[in-house]
């Protein structure tokens, strides 16, 4: 079992919509969890953090988190075209080691 | 504030060959980790150095190694270029957090594209 695994997609949504972005991870204790977006030929680009159980929001972004079930998920609401990119979902491992995500490709259709 | 910086953009070298990359971190962030992305794939942890000593290694071998500077701006260096080690290598700097929580905020620098040939 991989430590972060995603849904790699391709997941498409139209302009306006609420795009779903989802991660599993599998060290019982981690602590904080973060997303990423990642535009084409680009590096990641740090959008959210969360830390405890429950939801996040900045803006349109909202992050979701489930330790029980050992969860995260990004939704964003209002879906623009200019949110197409590859979300990255990052949870820290022992030994100062961080996981990443294969990542999920995002298009928004106008 | 000025952001993570790397050098160079791209880098062409044959196999058997070594490279050295470069990163400057953010102002304020003591702790630099390096990436490799290979096409398609999300980052891999190759290491992290805080006070200039290595703090947590991923499952890479030996021939890639590091060093950080006091100004705590670092190098990756990889030696017997393999043609499997082509990708983007990503820099990322941090603060080290204070709550003692596991996990702390990232940022990265624009990568370098290394091709081996």
């Amino acid at each position: 079992q991989k430590e972060v695994e995603q849904n790699s997609g391709p997941l498409s949504v139209p302009e306006g919509a609420i795009a779903s972005l989802n991660c599993t991870y599998s060290d019982r204790v981690s602590q904080s969890f973060f997303w990423y977006r990642q535009y084409s030929g680009k590096s990641p680009e740090l959008i959210m953090s969360i830390y405890s159980n429950g939801d996040k929001e900045d803006g349109r972004f909202t992050a979701q988190l489930n330790k029980a079930s050992q969860y995260v998920s990004l939704l964003i609401r209002d879906s623009q075209p200019s949110d197409s990119a590859t979300y990255l979902c990052a949870v820290p491992g022992t030994g100062n080691q961080f996981y990443f995500g294969t990542g999920t490709s995002l298009t928004v259709i106008p | 504030e000025t952001g993570v910086t790397q050098s160079p953009t791209h880098l062409i070298k044959t196999r058997g060959q070594q490279v050295t990359l470069r990163c400057s971190s953010q102002s304020g962030h003591n702790t630099v980790s390096w990436y490799q992305q290979a096409l398609g794939q999300g980052p891999q942890f190759i290491f992290q150095y805080y006070r200039e000593e290595e703090n947590g290694r991923g499952n890479f071998p030996p021939r890639f190694s590091g060093l950080q500077f006091p100004n705590y701006s670092s190098e990756l260096n990889v030696n017997a270029l393999e043609l499997d080690d082509s990708a983007l290598y990503l820099c990322a700097s941090s603060p080290i957090p204070t709550s003692g929580r596991r996990g702390y905020e990232q940022y990265f620098g624009p990568g370098t594209r290394l091709t081996v040939t």
